[in-house]
């Protein structure tokens, strides 16, 4: 069957700008993960869903970052007024449950370049 | 905070050989489990192996094994007949908090190189 997905693959934007990054996770999985892969750098969490709900958003950074999940599928992460240092891999994986025993599958993740 | 430690940056290694990635962590959790992603130049991490923790045999999965040394809080990852598909970032992951918290910590990963 279809793997999470990630849309867009490559994303350049300005300094300041607004940008949505987009995961459709493997059909039925409830739970839903976002991370940030800096370069030579594992992933660090951001956030959790459960499935409409925020679970857990410890790892957001700041305010200006943002994610949802309105129907329990398809999730957007957002960031308002990109910055330089917002330049990384963005990863989305998926779970059929929660749980810290279940294998999460991941995307391809979102490359994010503010210029 | 949960700390995962990989202190290989990187490792090369012929085609055929053995090759072991080592990795420590932090956890004040009694049971949980470890992992081990690989990341290719396509960037879709795969999981590779898992291992729970109260488990005292090893994981196995065809050529990759772990040394799971749970005194230690250490989980390292062998490979054996190594291939050259095997090339790429190699992340070892631990449950990022206890208490129900969700996710996982990654350390930095070791970049194995298989040559020819």
């Amino acid at each position: 069957g279809a793997g999470v997905s990630q849309t867009p693959s490559n994303k350049v934007t300005e300094k300041g700008k607004y940008v949505e990054l987009r995961c459709d996770p493997i059909s039925g999985h409830t739970a839903l993960y976002w991370y940030r892969q800096s370069l030579g750098q594992g992933p660090e969490f951001l956030i959790y869903f459960q499935g409409t709900g925020a679970a857990d958003d410890s790892g957001l950074p700041n305010d200006r970052f943002f994610a949802v999940r309105p129907e329990g599928s398809v999730s957007t992460l957002k960031i308002q007024r990109t910055e330089r240092g917002d330049s990384a891999v963005y990863l989305c994986a998926s779970s059929p449950t929660s749980g810290d025993y279940n294998e999460q599958f991941f995307g391809p993740g979102t490359r994010l370049t503010v210029l | 905070a949960q700390t995962v430690t990989q202190s290989q940056p990187e490792m090369s290694v012929q085609e055929a050989e053995t090759v072991t990635l080592s990795c420590t962590y932090d956890t004040s959790e009694s049971n949980y489990y470890l992992f081990w992603y690989k990341q290719p130049p396509s960037r879709q991490m795969i999981l590779v192996i898992r291992q729970e923790a109260y488990k005292q045999q090893n994981a196995t999965e065809n050529r990759f094994s772990v040394n799971f040394q749970k005194a230690a809080k250490s989980f390292s990852l062998k490979i054996s007949d190594s291939q050259l598909g095997d090339t790429a970032m190699y992340f070892c992951a631990s449950p990022r908090a206890g208490g129900g918290a969700d996710g996982l910590t990654f350390g930095k990963g070791t970049h194995l190189i298989i040559q020819p």
